[in-house]
């Protein structure tokens, strides 16, 4: 079935440090691939997507480029703030023919310490 | 537009009590879906309606119900709550009939079975 892998946390940086968050998935189909943060007691947010094999999704100076060769969709960003501390999670859309469900990762908690 | 709106936020229960979940959604959305999350175990699909009159288990609907009282609201029922059911809910909508399924999240309700 569907599956995504992302790097356990916790992840503790100092402000203004480079990220990297990985994330595999399951080869299946072609999917699309998010990432998603949550916010201390908020809900989930998109944060970027990519549609198709080499595409770059971006947003807030967060990257990530969706890699069929390697399955990953590796978040980063180049210098990380105190309020980018947050959960984030990777995700990807379902192979099946009328399946409406997202497969998340596990989550990996950011903490930004200035 | 509000997006997806959960009530209540907070709720605290003793073992053995019912309650209803409510969720409601303004972006006309088809597809809507309620997760649980717990520390460690990431987000985990409960149910999910693809669509208006349709609804189907997730991977823990156990304990669980749910009624598609028409395309805006998706409603969690649990009947008879017992302490393994104490997480944060988060309902989620999507258009549903685009490849991308890109999911909006509802900002959550903390509930604590005593």
């Amino acid at each position: 079935g569907d599956s995504v892998t992302q790097m356990e946390g916790p992840v503790t940086l100092s402000e203004e440090a480079f990220l990297t968050i990985n994330c595999t998935y399951t080869a299946t189909g072609y999917p699309s691939l998010f990432w998603y943060v949550q916010y201390p007691g908020e809900g989930l947010q998109l944060l970027l997507k990519a549609t198709k094999a080499d595409d770059k999704g971006s947003n807030k100076g967060f990257e990530a480029t969706y890699r069929k060769e390697t399955t990953s969709f590796h978040l980063e960003k180049g210098s990380v703030q105190v309020s980018d501390s947050a959960v984030y999670f990777c995700a990807r859309n379902p192979s099946g023919a009328g399946s409406y469900q997202l497969t998340f990762g596990k989550g990996t908690k950011l903490s930004v310490i200035p | 537009n509000a997006g997806v709106t959960q009530t209540p936020k907070f709720q605290v229960l003793k073992t053995g009590q019912s309650m209803t979940l409510q969720c409601a959604q303004d972006m006309n959305h088809n597809s809507m879906y309620w997760y649980r999350q717990d520390p460690g175990m990431g987000l985990r699909l409960i149910y999910y309606s693809a669509s208006e009159g349709t609804t189907d288990k997730g991977e823990v609907p156990n304990g669980y119900n749910v009624s598609r009282l028409n395309k805006r609201e998706f409603s969690l029922r649990l009947e008879s709550a017992a302490p393994s059911q104490t997480s944060v809910y988060f309902c989620a909508s999507s258009e549903g009939q685009l490849e991308v399924h890109e999911q909006f999240f509802g900002p959550g309700t903390r509930l604590t079975v005593l």
